[in-house]
């Protein structure tokens, strides 16, 4: 079946300008992630979604950063006012749940952002 | 300190080879183990998750040890294929990734 799907792919923008970054999680998953990765290090959490709400968004940055899953499947990782700190790849994952061997989590091809 | 440490290496290796990682975790309380394969400008994918018992898959096997707070993975008989950089990933509530091992296995 389908995996994880992202758009855009890549994304420049200016400093200063709002952008928006979306995530298609494999049908019939409930837990939805969003990560940042910058090159030569690993995937940095900055949220989780179970459903709905957000589990967990002790990672997001600071209030610039926002993401929401209105309907429980597709999700949008918002960036108000982004800095050239904001530029790196956005990887988005999900698994079927959250224990007993439905954590596994499968990652789309990320969102490269970069911002001027 | 970090969650998860892990030599960055680079690993460079001969095609036959027997190749090692290790990774450490800060979090004695951590639930859950794996590593994941990136390659190059593409996503991690699960390449196994580790159990206290040890797990083989093929020509990889997964140790975990609680008691000294690592994992890690044996890469037998490399592959060019093999060549990638290898995620140690640790679940205490959220995931912790680490920054990753590179391996390079050359002909």
């Amino acid at each position: 079946g389908a995996g994880v799907s992202q758009t855009p792919s890549n994304k420049v923008t200016e400093k200063g300008k709002y952008v928006e970054l979306r995530c298609d999680p494999i049908s019939g998953h409930t837990a939805l992630y969003w990560y940042r990765q910058s090159l030569g290090q690993g995937p940095e959490f900055l949220i989780y979604f179970q459903g709905t709400g957000a589990a967990d968004d002790s990672g997001l940055p600071n209030d610039r950063f926002f993401a929401v899953r209105p309907e429980g499947s597709v999700s949008t990782l918002k960036i108000q006012r982004t800095e050239r700190g904001d530029s790196a790849v956005y990887l988005c994952a999900s698994s079927p749940g959250l224990a007993g061997g439905q954590e596994t989590q499968y990652f789309g091809p990320g969102t490269r952002l970069l911002v001027l | 300190r970090k969650e998860v440490e892990q030599d960055p290496g680079p690993f460079n290796v001969p095609e036959g080879a027997t190749v090692a990682f290790n990774c450490t975790y800060s979090n004695s309380a951590s639930q859950s183990f794996f590593w994941y394969r990136q390659d190059c400008r593409k996503e991690p994918k699960l390449l196994m998750s580790v159990y206290s018992s040890g797990n083989e898959d093929g020509r990889f096997t997964a140790q975990l040890n609680r008691a000294s707070q690592y994992i890690s993975l044996l890469i037998r008989d490399s592959k060019l294929s093999d060549s990638a950089t290898y995620l140690c990933v640790v679940r205490f509530n959220k995931f912790y990734f680490g920054s990753g091992t590179k391996l390079n296995v050359k002909p």
